[in-house]
C-alpha cells in the first residue's frame, strides 16, 4: 500500500537551532514529494516539492528538504529555527504512474514547537 | 486575490440534517478535491474532480456526495450527517493534473455533528 510516515507527532527545538522534521514514504515508481505547513485556523500552504533533479530542494521561509531514494526519505530541514515556524507540517507524496489521479497522500503531520 | 473559498468556516449540526459545504475558486483551475483532516490520520481524500461534470471517489467517500456543474464550484454534500463525520474539511484546487501544478487549499470548514 502506498503511504507516507511522519514518525514524530511533535518536534521541539530552541530558537536559533537547526530543525529536522522526518518523512519516509512507500510508493511504487519515482514519487513526487511535497511539504505543506498549516498555521492555526488556516489552510495548508505549500512549502516545497521534489519532482526530479537535485536531491536538495529549497523552498519558502528558508526551509529545504533532502530526497534520499535509497532510504525513501524526504526530511524537512532549516538551519536556524524561528518561533514563527511553529506550526503543523505535513509531508505528502503523489504517486507517479500513468493515469494518476493527482491525489496527494498525506502523512499524519508533525507539530513543530520552537521555544524562544 | 487568487484563492479557494470555503463556507461556512464553522458548522454545528444534528444527525441526519442534510448540509452542504461550498467551495469556490477564482483561478480557473480544472482540478478540485475535498479532504478531511482527523487527528492522527492526516488528510484523506473524499472526492475529486478532474473537470466540469467529471468527479470520482477518493479514499473515504462514504456518506458524501459532490457535484461539479461549473468549473469554479465544487460543493460537498452530506445527505444524512453522522457523528463520525465530525472533522475538519479542506477543499483544494490545482490548475490541472500533474505534479508541477501545486494545490491551493481553502481555509477549512470545521464540522461538528451531534
Amino acid at each position: 500500500a502506498q503511504s507516507v510516515a511522519q514518525p514524530e507527532d511533535q518536534v521541539n527545538v530552541a530558537e536559533g537551532n537547526p530543525l529536522t522534521v522526518k518523512c519516509t514514504y512507500s510508493v511504487s515508481g519515482n514519487p513526487y514529494l511535497f511539504w505543506y505547513v498549516q498555521y492555526p485556523n488556516r489552510g495548508l500552504q505549500f512549502l516545497l516539492k521534489y519532482i526530479t533533479g537535485d536531491n536538495l530542494v529549497k523552498g519558502s521561509y528558508g526551509f529545504e528538504a533532502e530526497f534520499n531514494k535509497s532510504q525513501t526519505s524526504f526530511h524537512l530541514k532549516k538551519p536556524s529555527a524561528l518561533v514563527s515556524d511553529s506550526a503543523l507540517y505535513f509531508c505528502a507524496v503523489r504517486p507517479n504512474y500513468g493515469g494518476a489521479t493527482n491525489k496527494l497522500i498525506f502523512g499524519t503531520g508533525t507539530l513543530l514547537a520552537v521555544q524562544p | 486575490e487568487a484563492q479557494v473559498t470555503q463556507n461556512p468556516r464553522y458548522l454545528i449540526t444534528v444527525t441526519g440534517k442534510k448540509l452542504t459545504v461550498t467551495c469556490s475558486q477564482n483561478m480557473n483551475h480544472e482540478y478540485m478535491s475535498w479532504y478531511r483532516q482527523d487527528p492522527g490520520l492526516g488528510l484523506r481524500q473524499i472526492y475529486y474532480s478532474m473537470n466540469v461534470e467529471v468527479t470520482d471517489k477518493g479514499d473515504v467517500p462514504e456518506g458524501y456526495k459532490v457535484s461539479r456543474k461549473e468549473k469554479r464550484n465544487f460543493p460537498l454534500i452530506l445527505e444524512s450527517p453522522s457523528p463520525n463525520q465530525t472533522s475538519l474539511y479542506f477543499c483544494a484546487s490545482s490548475l490541472r493534473r500533474g505534479p508541477n501544478y501545486g494545490y491551493t487549499f481553502g481555509s477549512g470548514t470545521r464540522l461538528t455533528v451531534v
